[in-house]
């Protein structure tokens, strides 16, 4: 089967820029995940999806950081304006009951 | 709440000796928890998981580990590490479709 998708696998873009990430889950799983993986840590749960609504954001920096997941499919996550702690790399999973399954990542430099 | 420690930032195993990385949890309620490993400028790939049953789970690529209650400890093990096997270990606690990571440990496996 397919797996997760993502796109752009690299960005570099100069702080206060915008930027948007894409993510395509595998076909059928509900529930879907955005990720934060600065360097040297482990990925922190931005947030997760169920179909298209919204279950856990409380992670995520509301005044500067946007996602959406119309249809209950794909998502993007947004980043508006960007600063140089945003660094990092991006991860997508989903899952079917218990086990999540990542995308690529999408890897940031904000300079 | 649930949260998850490995203690060791970094592990050195020569080839064809025991791999054990460690982690520790702390959980309210019975823990579900998982080994995952990621390569460079790769997604996460899941190894293993517990949620109930044997203490001894068995994963993919001769990983297994083992799930110790009173010690409160669900460490990686390997029989016999390859040098294939050096990558960026995760553990991660489980609660309600909701992953906390550890900050990862290194493994480096020398010919």
């Amino acid at each position: 089967e397919a797996g997760v998708a993502q796109s752009p696998r690299y960005k570099i873009i100069e702080k206060r820029q915008s930027v948007a990430f894409w993510c395509n889950p595998i076909s059928g799983h509900a529930t879907l995940y955005w990720y934060q993986q600065i360097l040297g840590q482990g990925p922190k749960l931005l947030i997760q999806f169920q179909n298209n609504g919204v279950v856990d954001d409380s992670q995520l920096p509301k005044d500067r950081f946007s996602a959406e997941r119309l249809k209950g499919v794909d998502s993007t996550l947004k980043i508006q304006p960007a600063k140089l702690e945003d660094s990092a790399v991006y991860l997508c999973a989903s899952s079917q009951q218990d086990r999540q399954y990542f995308g690529p990542g999408t890897r940031l430099l904000v300079l | 709440a649930q949260s998850v420690a490995q203690p060791e930032d970094q592990v050195n195993v020569a080839e064809g000796n025991p791999l054990t990385v460690k982690c520790t949890y702390s959980v309210s309620g019975n823990p579900y928890l998982f080994w995952y490993v990621q390569y460079p400028n790769r997604g996460l790939q899941f190894l293993l998981k517990y949620i109930t049953g044997d203490n001894l789970v068995k994963g993919s690529y001769g990983f297994e580990a083992e799930f110790n209650k009173s010690q409160t400890s669900f460490h990686l093990k390997k029989p016999s590490a390859l040098v294939s096997d050096s990558a960026l270990y995760f553990c991660a606690g489980s609660s309600w479709g909701k992953l906390q990571f550890g900050a990862g440990t290194q493994v480096v496996v020398t010919p």
